[in-house]
């Protein structure tokens, strides 16, 4: 959908691991973010970004950091990746305000 | 943040309206009223949203109670596809310091039944 692409879809590491989710979309949207859902629950914002080099914090960011040095990609950084992390990722992306949101498909992230 | 407040769980038949109801007594003057569906492991898609009046279009009408306390997500007639995790999300539409971010409840889960 809006040309977002997670990668990777689903990855297992370890306790203590460095991991990085990368969010790249086509649709040169200003506006991209990081969710994340746990099970029976909907979902909370890590961090968004509203330009390039222009990110901030949301809802539940300790652990994680992010970074966009481009339009058209915003990572997300597990320094070292917990228990506590493993979740469902999604990304998002928004063209301008006022209009609705574009979501990807999601990253399955287990950490052991 | 102004919350809502939605049913864990709704059930219809297929073919039959669906009413997804939706209470948000706190809703500022410029909120508006956002609905989204999670299809089992899709990211979430964007349904409908309005700020006074009703509103339609192709996958359902959102019907806005007068003093905006409350809203119904309606599904003219349910197949099994519309099965999902509805959320009502209150937002502001342009300007502010939202960003444009989305604060999601746990939403109500739709069974449809064929």
């Amino acid at each position: 959908d809006a040309g977002i692409t997670q990668s990777p879809r689903h990855k297992v590491t370890e306790t203590g691991t460095p991991v990085t989710l990368r969010c790249h979309q086509t649709e040169n949207h200003r506006y991209m973010y990081w969710y994340r859902q746990d099970p029976g629950h909907g979902l909370r914002l890590i961090h968004y970004s509203y330009g390039v080099k222009d990110t901030d914090k949301g809802e539940v960011s300790d652990g994680y950091s992010v970074s966009r040095s481009k339009t058209e990609d915003f990572l997300l950084t597990l320094e070292s990746a917990t228990s506590s992390q493993t979740s469902v990722y999604f990304c998002a992306t928004l063209e301008r305000l006022g209009l609705p949101q574009h979501f990807g498909d999601g990253t399955r992230l287990s950490i052991l | 943040d102004a919350k809502t407040t939605q049913p864990n769980s709704m059930e219809s038949n297929e073919e039959e309206p669906v009413h997804l109801p939706c209470n948000h007594s706190t809703i500022s003057g410029t909120d508006y009223i956002h609905w989204y569906r999670q299809l089992p492991s899709q990211g979430p898609e964007y349904v409908i949203h309005g700020l006074t009046s009703n509103v339609n279009n192709r996958m359902a009408s959102l019907a806005i109670a007068e003093d905006r306390k409350s809203s119904t997500l309606i599904l003219h007639r349910a197949t099994l596809r519309d099965a999902a995790v509805y959320y009502c999300i209150l937002g502001a539409n342009a300007g502010g310091t939202s960003y444009g971010k989305l604060t999601f409840g746990q939403g109500t889960i739709l069974t449809v039944h064929p």
